[in-house]
């Protein structure tokens, strides 16, 4: 089976500073990712998702992630943080070439990410 | 995208009994699944839930612990049995949409067991 791991538990910067969070995984073979958000009281939202072609794909809200398959890591970018990127963040593998796995995520632990004003 | 709903959002149950957790796709969605996340950890896979046949288990967990219904393409429920603390945890449902590869997340079940 997979395994995510996500280096950084907890993450504090100050307003503006630059964000890369960590993520590598275990899987030979093709897979799809994935960095959900959880901001605090609200449920696991979509940050960006890589299934194939370039590998640096762009979220929404300035986030960024680069595959590097070489490195079997997925990390996320954002240049300059804000307060309200505050949340909980997931980085999560999909194995894309098996059809009896498709939609089963494998999730990292997760790192939480406080932002100070 | 799909938009998912939970019922009940919370609860808190005594040890021996049993809790089912409804989902609730307001669209056509082509796979579920049952994840739980306890305290301080991640999100595990529990199952895929089928239309029209038996659930799929992950490693680890078993049909008589959490039995799984899917009736149609909207609609799931997972029933937590026999509770103990250690099912202390949030349930989540997922879903693909038909029209889609990305997966959405609901709210969330919180369930506290005493």
């Amino acid at each position: 089976a997979q395994s995510v791991s996500q280096h950084n538990h907890h993450v504090i910067l100050s307003e503006a500073a630059s964000l890369e969070l960590g993520c590598n995984y275990s899987y030979g073979g093709t897979v799809n990712l994935f960095w959900y958000v959880q901001y605090p009281g609200q449920h696991l939202q979509l940050l960006l998702k890589y299934f194939s072609g370039d590998p640096l794909v762009k979220g929404i809200k300035g986030f960024e992630a680069e595959f590097i398959k070489s490195k079997f890591s997925f990390n996320l970018r954002k240049p300059s943080v804000q307060w309200s990127d505050t949340a909980e963040y997931f980085c999560a593998v999909n194995a894309a070439d098996r059809g009896s796995t498709l939609g089963r995520l494998y999730f990292g632990r997760g790192t939480q990410l406080t932002v100070w004003p | 995208s799909a938009v998912i709903s939970q019922k009940p959002s919370r609860d808190i149950c005594q040890r021996g009994t049993s809790l089912t957790i409804q989902c609730q796709v307001d669209s056509q969605v082509t796979m579920m699944f049952w994840y739980r996340q306890q305290p301080g950890q991640s999100l595990t896979l529990i199952a895929t839930a089928n239309q029209g046949s038996e659930a799929t288990y992950e490693s680890g967990f078993v049909i008589d612990k959490f039995p799984i219904s899917r009736p149609n393409l909207t609609f799931s429920t997972l029933t937590v049995s026999n509770m103990s603390p250690e099912d202390s945890s949030i349930y989540l449902c997922s879903a693909i949409p038909r029209t889609g590869e990305t997966q959405y997340f609901g709210p969330g079940t919180r369930l506290l067991v005493l």
